[in-house]
């Protein structure tokens, strides 16, 4: 059974670097094509793809957002790690994690971690 | 960047057939991906390649492709279809940059 489930604060401030962690179990992300992505969704919006860190350390970053993200992994925590640096309030967003199957695409997700960014 | 336009919202009687399209440039040759979110949950993906159910979605739930647009078709609605379907996939550029649609919102009357 696979399952995700992201952590880190729940609330930055403006100027700050988020770091946010995945802790997944029921896959092993040194499994050819398997992949770990993220992706957020402010209040009442859509969906935001991030970033996507694959099972060969390759990394993939939304065009937009690619100068204020990384990626990692760390095989042997079953974690993936993904930091955002220079937080501003429309970053404010429900961060979701995801495994990605070579065929399936995002087939499971995490519950999501909601982060507010204030003063 | 790469775009992927979905209507923001279909509304259909219960039992009717809903229609979701979702259109962008680099269709015709990547794979498209849908995803159902209800409120207060995270996304669950309906169709995978296009046209391909996972385990546990229901048969009124299909995908297809023409061009560049991909459809997801939900038959015989029912109450608990209402929810934010988003659609997925990927630019053309071959560096695997994905992006979501925008969202449709189908309202069940």
């Amino acid at each position: 059974q696979i399952t995700l489930k992201e952590s880190g604060p729940t609330l930055v401030k403006p100027t700050q670097t988020l770091t946010l962690t995945c802790t997944f179990s029921g896959f092993s992300l040194s499994t050819s094509g398997v992949g770990v992505g993220w992706i957020r969704q402010p209040p009442g919006k859509a969906l935001e793809w991030l970033a996507l860190i694959y099972w060969n350390d390759d990394k993939r970053y939304s065009p937009s957002l690619k100068s204020r993200l990384t990626i990692t992994k760390d095989t042997s925590k079953n974690q993936v790690v993904l930091t955002m640096t220079n937080m501003d309030p429309v970053d404010t967003a429900t961060y979701y994690c995801a495994h990605s199957s070579p065929i399936k695409g995002l087939d499971y997700w995490g519950q999501g971690t909601l982060v507010t960014v204030s003063s | 960047s790469y775009e992927l336009t979905q209507p923001p919202s279909v509304s259909v009687s219960p039992g009717q057939t809903a229609r979701i399209t979702c259109s962008g440039d680099a269709l015709p040759k990547q794979y498209a991906y849908w995803y159902q979110q209800k409120p207060g949950q995270a996304p669950v993906l309906v169709i995978y390649k296009d046209s391909e159910r996972p385990s546990g979605i229901p048969e009124r739930f299909s995908g297809s492709s023409s061009g560049t647009t991909v459809t997801l078709t939900i038959s015989g609605v029912q109450a608990e279809d209402e929810a934010d379907y988003y659609c997925q996939s990927a630019d053309s550029s071959g560096t695997s940059i994905w992006v979501f649609g925008g969202g449709t919102k189908l309202t069940v009357l």
